[in-house]
């Protein structure tokens, strides 16, 4: 069974800070995505990495697909309000289902 | 954003009773799912689907049936609602590489 971790569980950082939240797995996945959910919504795709060692930017957010494609980091820089979420991710290997990490819930004080 | 919606948005009944959530796409994907989402428990697959009246089980699907007639909708039945079927159900779609899931805004549901 494919499992994904996430960690940290919680993160709770003032306005300005930097932060990186991790997903960790033993097994290998094709491609890794990185969802941010927000009370009362579905979860929104933020990124899709494919290629070990890839890393990818939006705007202040960095990601990064591990080179064995077991794991995958997310960067935040100089953290806002705005990025208060539950940031979850999930791996997708061709013809099987997503598995989807338990979440790390950032909360970004003004 | 990928075209997915779903209906009802927020629904309550009862124990006993059937209830149909229903899921609709406008981007022609081949893979539909459904989720239901519960704290401390993240997102838990309760039934895909590959294709029109291609399904399969998930992890958590028991007390549920679904059913693709169409590309475009993707149906979940809850035969007869507990209470411990009240949770916030997702739908979401991927293209045939699986590469990518996109979600629908959910549909909160209240067993009584």
């Amino acid at each position: 069974t494919q499992l994904l971790e996430q960690s940290p569980q919680f993160l709770s950082i003032q306005e300005g800070e930097n932060l990186t939240v991790y997903c960790n797995s033993s097994s290998v996945f094709s491609s890794l995505q990185w969802y941010r959910q927000e009370p009362g919504e579905g979860p929104v795709l933020l990124v899709t990495v494919v290629t070990g060692g890839e890393v990818k930017k939006l705007k202040r957010l960095t990601f990064q697909f591990g080179d064995a494609r077991k794991d995958s980091s997310l960067h935040i820089t100089a953290a806002q309000p705005g990025d208060t979420g539950l940031y979850l991710c999930a791996g997708a290997n061709y013809g099987q289902n997503f598995v989807f990490g338990p979440g790390t819930r950032l909360s970004v004080l003004p | 954003d990928a075209g997915i919606t779903q209906s009802p948005r927020h629904k309550v009944t009862e124990t006993g009773t059937p209830v149909t959530l229903r899921c609709h796409q406008t981007e022609n994907h081949r893979y539909m799912y459904w989720y239901r989402q519960d704290p401390g428990h993240g997102l838990r697959l309760i039934h895909y689907s590959y294709g029109v009246k291609d399904t399969d089980k998930g992890e958590v699907s028991d007390g549920y049936s679904v059913s693709r007639s169409k590309t475009e909708d993707f149906l979940l039945t809850l035969e007869s609602a507990t209470s411990s079927q009240t949770s916030v159900y997702f739908c979401a779609i991927a293209g045939s590489y699986q590469e990518t899931q996109y979600f629908g805004p959910g549909t909160r549901l209240l067993v009584l």
